[in-house]
């Protein structure tokens, strides 16, 4: 089965500009997650949807938002873009109970 | 508070040893603890799933241990090999939610 497709594979912004990610879910999964990685940091939740609606949050402030697609596909915004928003995003697609399958990410870099 | 802490520092090896790479964990009811690999810039990539009720999984080389006593779990690669150089990183689900919670991950460098 195909994977988890994230792109662009590379963004590169300007601080105060909008950044848009997309993440393609494995096929019959129904749920994404998208998760920022920063330079030499673990890995923090960003987002959750499923069935289209939002169904969590982390702890990220309001310029960052997103939407599920009806094909369940995603797309994560970020608005207002500062520099501490360089990272890699990625983002999983998931099957409960079992080892969940992330996307090769998109590395956005805010200069 | 909820923490899940991995050695930050590098674990340096030789080539053919037992790798062991610990998780602990603190305040948290996992109904299920993951381990993954990460190579630089790249997602990660699922390794093995442990359940609350299993005390021990074997994948190949790797065996990783569940003690929800201690609350902690231990991931061992055996026979390891320079290919296996990368960041391992726990993740915990909780039995309330689905939330997938990872740790900082621990660098292995296996030296030939």
């Amino acid at each position: 089965e195909a994977g988890v497709t994230q792109s662009p594979t590379h963004l590169i912004k300007t601080r105060g500009q909008q950044a848009t990610l997309r993440c393609s879910p494995i096929s019959g999964h129904t749920s994404v997650y998208w998760y920022q990685q920063a330079l030499g940091l673990g890995l923090q939740f960003l987002l959750w949807y499923d069935e289209g609606e939002e169904r969590n949050r982390g702890n990220f402030p309001p310029r960052f938002s997103g939407r599920q697609f009806p094909n369940y596909s995603s797309e994560l915004n970020v608005n207002a873009l500062e520099l501490e928003d360089s990272a890699l995003y990625l983002c999983d697609s998931r099957r409960t109970g079992r080892g969940y399958t992330f996307g090769s990410g998109t590395r956005l870099t805010v200069v | 508070s909820q923490k899940i802490e991995q050695n930050s520092e590098a674990l340096n090896i030789q080539e053919g040893k037992t790798a062991t790479l610990t998780c602990n964990y603190t305040n948290y009811s996992p109904a299920y603890l993951q381990w993954y690999r990460q190579d630089p810039g790249r997602g990660p990539v699922f390794l093995l799933l442990i359940r609350e009720n299993e005390k021990e999984k074997r994948k190949e080389r790797l065996k990783v241990t569940f003690d929800t006593t201690l609350k902690q779990s231990l991931f061992h690669i055996t026979a390891s090999q320079p290919a296996d150089s990368a960041t391992y990183l726990c993740a915990l689900v909780p039995n309330a939610g689905n939330m997938l919670t990872f740790g900082g991950g621990t660098r292995l460098m296996v030296k030939p």
